[in-house]
């Protein structure tokens, strides 16, 4: 069973400050994914990461995918207020390429 | 048109209710997904289809029924709930046999008093 574990749960954040957002998954897995969701919205796809080494960036938002380690990193640089959401990563598996999600990280920037 | 589309946007409904849930795409992707979503928690998969044939069922009560009655249409009938499904209920699709992302609908914000 694909497991998948995201930190931390809570990130408070200065503006203009970089820091990291972890996802660790437990068993082979073809891709990995990052949404953001604002409150009482939808999930919007950040970044689709498919091979090892793979390094995506928009923005202030840099992600990466280690499949060795089974770890993929967001990577915000400089935060702004407007970044300000809850972030999932899911891993993809199976045939019907189902994804299971970490269980998010509701980051805060304060001003 | 990389839009879903769901309705209605907020239901409430009694225990003793049926109502059903509405998710649309225009982008010619053949597999389309139910996840139901609690407060503060990740989605979690409900159902799978695929090609419009269920291909996943995630151990969900019967009182959920899905439906596809053609490629762009995906319906979630629902009867008998619990006051415990009260959720947000997210639709979303993509290419099947794809590592391409899924594409998530707005979401019905479900009560059931």
């Amino acid at each position: 069973e694909l497991k998948v574990e995201q930190n931390p749960l809570f990130l408070s954040m200065q503006e203009g400050k970089n820091y990291t957002i972890y996802c660790n998954y437990s068993t082979t897995s073809d891709r990995l994914y990052w949404y953001r969701q604002d409150p009482g919205k939808s999930l919007e796809s950040l970044f689709v990461l498919l091979s090892n080494g793979a390094v995506k960036q928009e923005g202030r938002l840099m992600a990466s995918l280690d499949t060795k380690a089974r770890l993929s990193t967001l990577h915000i640089t400089a935060a702004v207020h407007d970044l300000s959401a809850t972030y999932f990563c899911a891993a993809g598996q199976g045939p019907a390429r189902q994804l299971t999600f970490g269980s998010g990280t509701q980051l805060t920037v304060l001003p | 048109d990389t839009e879903v589309t769901q309705t209605p946007k907020h239901l409430v409904m009694g225990m003793t209710n049926k109502k059903s849930l509405k998710c649309e795409q225009h982008m010619g992707h053949r597999a389309m997904y139910w996840y139901k979503q609690k407060a503060k928690k990740p989605p979690e998969l409900m159902f799978v289809y695929s090609y419009e044939k269920l291909s996943i069922n995630e151990s969900v009560p019967s009182r959920f029924s899905p439906e596809c009655p053609n490629s762009s249409l995906l319906n979630l009938h629902l009867h008998a709930l619990q006051p415990e499904d009260s959720a947000l209920y997210l639709c979303a699709s993509s290419p099947p046999a794809s590592v391409e992302t899924q594409y998530f609908g707005p979401g019905t914000r479900l009560l059931v008093l």
